[in-house]
């Protein structure tokens, strides 16, 4: 079964654009979360979404936003970057969201660099 | 508020060594979930285990083992005879029961160094 992946691996930004990331979770899993991962900050929680709603959020301004579609792949959009948004993103998914009863399994990210 | 601590920053030992990492978490619920990931410079998170609040059990898994000590609040990790390729980082989570959502809160890491 094919894991997490994530689309693009790679990319360079210019302050204030925009931009969006994609990710395909598991085949069957429905729930996908997305991660900041910093050297300053850490790996810290953006959201989650399930069903095409997001059912979880975490701590970031709106310029951070996603969806998901009836597929359970899911987007995650960035507008107006700032240098600070410099990160690896990092997607996760599971079969459920259910507070840590299902693992979450992780892509291998897309490095994001603003300049 | 749930926090992970993982206090050791970079651990490097020579391979054949056994090494364990610490994590201490904090959090009022009484059903949680605790896991160690594995990054490697590729940066994916490997999953390594999971384990509920209420299975205090120890684990081992080939050269990997668990010690959960619910009485002191701390999920340590412990790699035998370690190897080149355990160089990495390893990250402690947790994530409380919701029922409803999956949020990892993750520790900052420890960088494990093996070398020859």
């Amino acid at each position: 079964k094919a894991g997490v992946t994530q689309t693009p691996r790679y990319l360079i930004k210019t302050r204030g654009q925009q931009v969006t990331l994609s990710c395909s979770p598991i085949s069957g899993h429905r729930s996908v979360s997305w991660y900041q991962q910093t050297p300053g900050q850490g790996l810290q929680f953006l959201f989650e979404y399930f069903s095409e709603t997001q059912r979880n959020k975490g701590n970031f301004p709106g310029r951070f936003s996603g969806r998901q579609f009836s597929n359970s792949r899911s987007e995650m959009n960035v507008s107006t970057l700032e240098l600070g948004d410099s990160a690896l993103y990092l997607c996760a998914s599971s079969l459920a969201p259910s507070g840590g009863e299902e693992t979450q399994y992780f892509g291998p990210g897309t490095r994001l660099l603003v300049l | 508020a749930q926090k992970v601590t993982q206090a050791q920053t970079e651990i490097s030992v020579v391979e054949k060594e056994d090494v364990t990492l610490d994590c201490v978490y904090e959090t009022r619920d009484t059903t949680y979930y605790l896991f160690w990931y594995k990054q490697p410079p590729s940066g994916e998170l490997v999953f390594l285990i999971r384990r509920n609040s209420f299975d205090e059990q120890n684990e081992i898994s080939g050269r990997y083992s668990w010690n959960f000590q619910k009485s002191t609040s701390s999920f340590n990790f412990t790699i035998t005879a370690s190897q080149v390729v355990d160089s990495a980082v390893y990250f402690c989570a947790l994530s409380d029961y919701t029922g409803t959502a999956s949020k990892l809160t993750f520790g900052t890491g420890t960088r494990l160094q093996v070398t020859l």
